[in-house]
């Protein structure tokens, strides 16, 4: 099955800018979507095919891919943006066809 | 606006049965398919499958054959999910989530709130 690696966790002070990165094989040729889930909370899809955002979502997220990795930017953090977040393809070879990142703990601080 | 309203806590006996309800509003409920991701606790998510809302047909993922099986309601607007014979590692917190994006793309655009089944005796 294809494997996506994330970061465990990633720290950043308020008003900077937080980068979490999503490893897998070839990566770039796939599409990457990004979830943030918040303690308690159901998860929530933030950037779509690599570096869409759906409607609700603050410009400050976004996305980029290419290569191995996937990129995702939050820029001016707030400490609202504190959660975990996954990446996540689609993989018709793989089983699970759904695959998603380990998570990454974004902590504000 | 979409919504996916899921069933409340269960608290189960080892060996016992859940079954777990996912009602669709705001869309047509067979335009999209509709998924099922488990969370254990303090972990991360895990695809189990998904179904065809418009000919029922599951498919499940790699470790969830057997004592896992998706149905639907159609007339209702409502997806299922039954456990069988549980375990203590099926406590976990179980979503729905509808099928979005298009071919080779797909992704989970909108989420159930969660049920969290908890196994123990």
């Amino acid at each position: 099955s294809y494997v996506l690696t994330q970061p465990p966790s990633v720290s950043v002070a308020p008003g900077k800018t937080a980068r979490i990165t999503c490893g897998g094989n070839n990566i770039g040729s796939k599409s990457v979507h990004w979830y943030q889930q918040k303690p308690g909370q159901a998860p929530v899809l933030v950037i779509y095919y690599d570096s869409d955002r759906p409607s609700g979502i603050p410009e400050r997220f976004s996305g980029s891919n290419s290569g191995n990795t996937a990129t995702l930017t939050i820029s001016r953090v707030e400490a609202g943006d504190e959660a975990d977040y996954y990446c996540q393809v689609w993989d018709s070879s793989s089983d699970p066809l759904y695959v998603f990142g380990t998570g990454t703990k974004v902590t504000v601080l | 606006q979409v919504q996916l309203v899921q069933s409340g806590s269960e608290l189960k006996k080892p060996g016992a049965s859940v079954k777990v309800s996912c009602k669709a509003s705001g869309y047509t409920f067979t335009s999209y398919a509709m998924n099922w991701v488990r969370q254990a606790p303090g972990q991360g998510l895990e695809w189990m499958g998904w179904i065809n809302t418009n000919t029922g047909n599951p498919t499940y993922a790699q470790g969830f054959t057997g004592r896992f099986v998706f149905s639907l309601d159609t007339s209702v607007s409502t997806a299922y999910l039954q456990i069988s014979s549980l375990k203590a590692e099926d406590t976990a917190v179980y979503y729905c989530a509808r099928g979005g994006g298009r071919v080779a793309a797909r992704n989970f655009d909108y989420w159930g709130q969660g049920t969290l089944v908890t196994v123990s005796s």
